[in-house]
């Protein structure tokens, strides 16, 4: 089955705790991409990946890292958490630039306390 | 920074009737648009995308964009309870810029 697979789907961590969220897609699709979606704010893009290797930042990179090692992996590192990153993480991938259809992770509900 | 705005809502229609969405985006580059439905904890799916002026159709659905006016709309015609959801607008640009910019979701309610 086609899917873009996150995980956890839940996490509580304490303040400072370094922190990965995985996500996978087996869709061999180019297109990789990490949003964090907060009430009132919307979805927001932390950053995106063209291809392997090739990473940029969306409008909300600041205390996050992610790498492309592999078309297929696109993790999203903390590594050092605070309260204002407690959201709702969504990972998505698309075939293409254009951006036609996103795939949507099931999202990670994170809470740092 | 490019703009997406749309009304919270939430938006009530009654069952069987045409609901309204509407979303107007800053960017005069923005090259498509897309509709998203978004159920309360659950992940984006992909309803619609237009990058032309006019009218799209697909099924119940309708989208409508408007560049000289910036302006994006999704039709739902005969609205179902199932509708209920929240409905993200999200603009394109391209160009290099390869990001989606998303508005913050309309709730609507189909009441039975």
């Amino acid at each position: 089955e086609a899917q873009v697979t996150q995980n956890p789907r839940y996490l509580i961590t304490v303040t400072g705790k370094k922190l990965t969220v995985t996500c996978s897609q087996n869709m061999n699709h180019e297109y990789m991409s990490w949003y964090r979606q907060d009430p009132g704010l919307g979805l927001r893009q932390i950053y995106y990946s063209m291809n392997v290797e090739v990473t940029d930042k969306g409008d909300v990179p600041e205390g996050y890292k992610v790498s492309r090692k592999e078309k297929r992996n696109f993790p999203l590192i903390l590594e050092s958490p605070s309260p204002n990153q407690t959201s709702l993480y969504f990972c998505a991938s698309s075939p293409g630039t254009a951006l036609r259809k996103l795939f949507f992770g099931s999202g990670t509900q994170l809470s740092v306390l | 920074q490019k703009e997406v705005e749309q009304n919270s809502g939430p938006l009530s229609v009654p069952e069987g009737a045409i609901a309204s969405l509407n979303c107007t985006y800053s960017d005069r580059g923005s090259q498509s648009f897309f509709w998203y439905r978004q159920y309360s904890g659950k992940s984006p799916e992909l309803i619609m995308f237009i990058y032309s002026n006019g009218d799209k159709e697909d099924g119940r659905f309708t989208a409508q964009l408007n560049k000289a006016s910036q302006y994006v709309s999704l039709l739902i015609r005969d609205s179902q309870p199932s509708d209920s959801a929240t409905y993200l607008c999200a603009e394109y640009s391209g160009a290099g810029s390869y990001q989606l910019t998303f508005g913050k979701g309309t709730k609507l309610s189909v009441i039975p």
